[in-house]
C-alpha cells in the first residue's frame, strides 16, 4: 500500500477558473477527510466521507466547494469560481471508521495558487 | 466547542538540548489526542497519539501523556537533533470523525 496520495501536487489557476483535486484513500480505508492548511495555521476540517456518503461538511465549505466520492474509493474536491483567498494546501487523510485511535493517514497535499 | 491551543513558535534549541512544546485543549466528552509532524515540502505524519487521561503515547524519543486535570498533552524530547526541524501539530479528535488542529509550532535544532 503507497498510502494516500493526492494529484497534482502543486495548481496555479487564475481567478474565476475551476479546478479539481483527486485523493485515492489507502485501500482498505472507509473514512476519507478534506482540510485546507493556509500559511502559518493547522489544517482546517471541511469534509468527510464515510464509504460514499458525505456525512458532515464545515461552515468553511461555501458554495463554490463540492466534493464527492462516487463508488467509497477516491475522492474529488471541486472549487468553482476560484478567489485569491482560495490559496492554500490541501490536504486529504483516510482512516477505517472503528480505530480512530490509530490516527488518520495524510497525503502530501495539492498547493493551490489564484493568480 | 473543541479546541487546541500550542505555545507560539518558533522555538529554537541547540542540538542536544531538551524539548518542551506547550498544548492545551477545550472538548467536550474523552477525546483522543495526537501529535503529528511536519516537514518542509510533506504531509503531515503522526507522530504519537493517547487515547485516554494517563496515557503516555511515544515514538522516536518523543514522548507525550494525556492528562484529563490540566487538559494538556506537552510534547517532550530529551535531546533534539538536527533532523527534528519541522512544525509540530497537536490535535484533538472529539468523537473519532475528525481531527481539530492547534495552530502549529515551528522547532529549529541548531547544530
Amino acid at each position: 500500500d503507497t498510502g494516500v496520495s493526492q494529484d497534482p501536487r502543486h495548481k496555479i489557476t487564475k481567478r474565476g477558473q475551476n479546478v479539481t483535486f483527486r485523493c485515492d484513500p489507502i485501500s482498505e480505508h472507509n473514512r476519507l477527510y478534506w482540510y485546507r492548511q493556509t500559511l502559518g495555521q493547522g489544517p482546517e476540517f471541511l469534509t468527510y466521507f464515510q464509504n460514499e456518503a458525505q456525512l458532515e461538511k464545515s461552515r468553511l465549505l461555501s458554495d463554490r466547494f463540492s466534493a464527492e466520492r462516487p463508488k467509497g474509493s477516491f475522492s474529488t474536491l471541486e472549487i468553482q469560481r476560484t478567489e485569491q483567498g482560495d490559496s492554500a494546501m490541501y490536504l486529504c487523510a483516510s482512516s477505517l471508521e472503528g480505530q480512530r485511535n490509530y490516527g488518520y493517514t495524510f497525503g502530501s497535499g495539492t498547493r493551490l495558487t489564484v493568480v | 466547542g473543541n479546541s487546541v491551543t500550542q505555545m507560539e513558535g518558533p522555538v529554537t534549541l541547540s542540538e542536544e538540548a531538551f524539548l518542551t512544546i506547550n498544548c492545551t485543549y477545550t472538548a467536550t466528552g474523552y477525546p483522543s489526542l495526537f501529535w503529528y509532524v511536519q516537514y518542509p515540502g510533506e504531509g503531515l505524519q503522526l507522530l504519537l497519539k493517547a487515547t485516554k487521561a494517563d496515557d503516555k503515547g511515544s515514538n522516536k524519543g518523543f514522548e507525550a501523556t494525556y492528562r484529563k486535570e490540566t487538559t494538556s498533552f506537552h510534547l517532550e524530547k530529551g535531546s533534539v537533533q538536527v533532523s527534528d526541524s519541522a512544525v509540530y501539530f497537536c490535535a484533538l479528535s472529539p468523537y473519532g470523525n475528525k481531527l481539530v488542529f492547534g495552530a502549529g509550532t515551528i522547532l529549529r535544532v541548531k547544530s
